[in-house]
């Protein structure tokens, strides 16, 4: 299997713009996260799916951040509109369960708001 | 609520000598699970090594081995024969039995010095 792929790699754009970040999870993997990490605080989960549902969006930081798993193998974290705060590194992870199952991250997406 | 805390931002190591990262966390389950993720400059989260907290023996992969003090809640994570490839960033993350929320702890920089 390829691992989990998410694209873009880098995205910069600006204030005020729709960004959309992309994750094709493991296949066979129910359970879908996205996190976002910055320096100051650190690894946050924003969002989980499983079997397509999201389940647990508390983690999403304003109404501007939304989240979408069409199918099984497909996600979009969307931000509309984007903000410089925004800037960081989201990933998606995918897993096979919960608790001691391994979450699979993804390399990555670098937003740059300016 | 969990929290994970590594108190070391920042360590180094020479080539082939042995470094320990001390990880220590809070929670009030009984049942839970600890990770070591490696961020290595390319950005990819990948785990390292992992315990389960039932388990009363320490977890071994290969040059990486933990140290699991439940009482204390303790897990610290010790490399042997430190190569360079090991320079990274590395994350102690808990995961509760049954939970999806994996806190992550906020990182040790390691590097490796020829």
């Amino acid at each position: 299997d390829a691992g989990v792929i998410q694209s873009p790699r880098h995205e910069v754009t600006e204030m005020g713009q729709e960004v959309t970040l992309r994750c094709k999870p493991i296949s066979g993997h129910d359970y879908l996260f996205w996190y976002r990490q910055t320096m100051m605080r650190g690894l946050e989960l924003l969002i989980y799916f499983n079997n397509n549902v999201p389940i647990d969006d508390s983690g999403m930081p304003e109404d501007r951040f939304s989240a979408k798993m069409p199918n099984a193998s497909f996600s979009t974290l969307k931000i509309q509109p984007s903000e410089p705060r925004d800037s960081a590194v989201y990933f998606c992870a995918s897993s096979l369960a919960f608790g001691f199952n391994e979450q699979f991250f993804g390399p990555g997406t670098r937003l740059t708001v300016l | 609520a969990q929290t994970v805390t590594q108190s070391q931002p920042e360590m180094s190591v020479q080539e082939a000598e042995t470094v320990t990262l001390s990880c220590t966390y809070d929670t009030s389950e009984n049942n839970y699970y600890l990770f070591w993720y490696k961020q290595p400059p390319s950005r990819q989260m990948i785990l390292v090594i992992r315990q389960e907290a039932y388990k009363q023996q320490n977890a071994t992969e290969n040059r990486f081995s933990v140290n699991f003090q439940k009482a204390a809640k303790s897990f610290s994570l010790k490399i042997s024969d430190s190569q360079l490839g090991d320079t990274a960033m590395y994350f102690c993350a808990f995961i509760g039995a049954g939970s999806y929320q994996l806190t992550f702890g906020k990182g040790t920089k390691l590097s490796v010095i020829p």
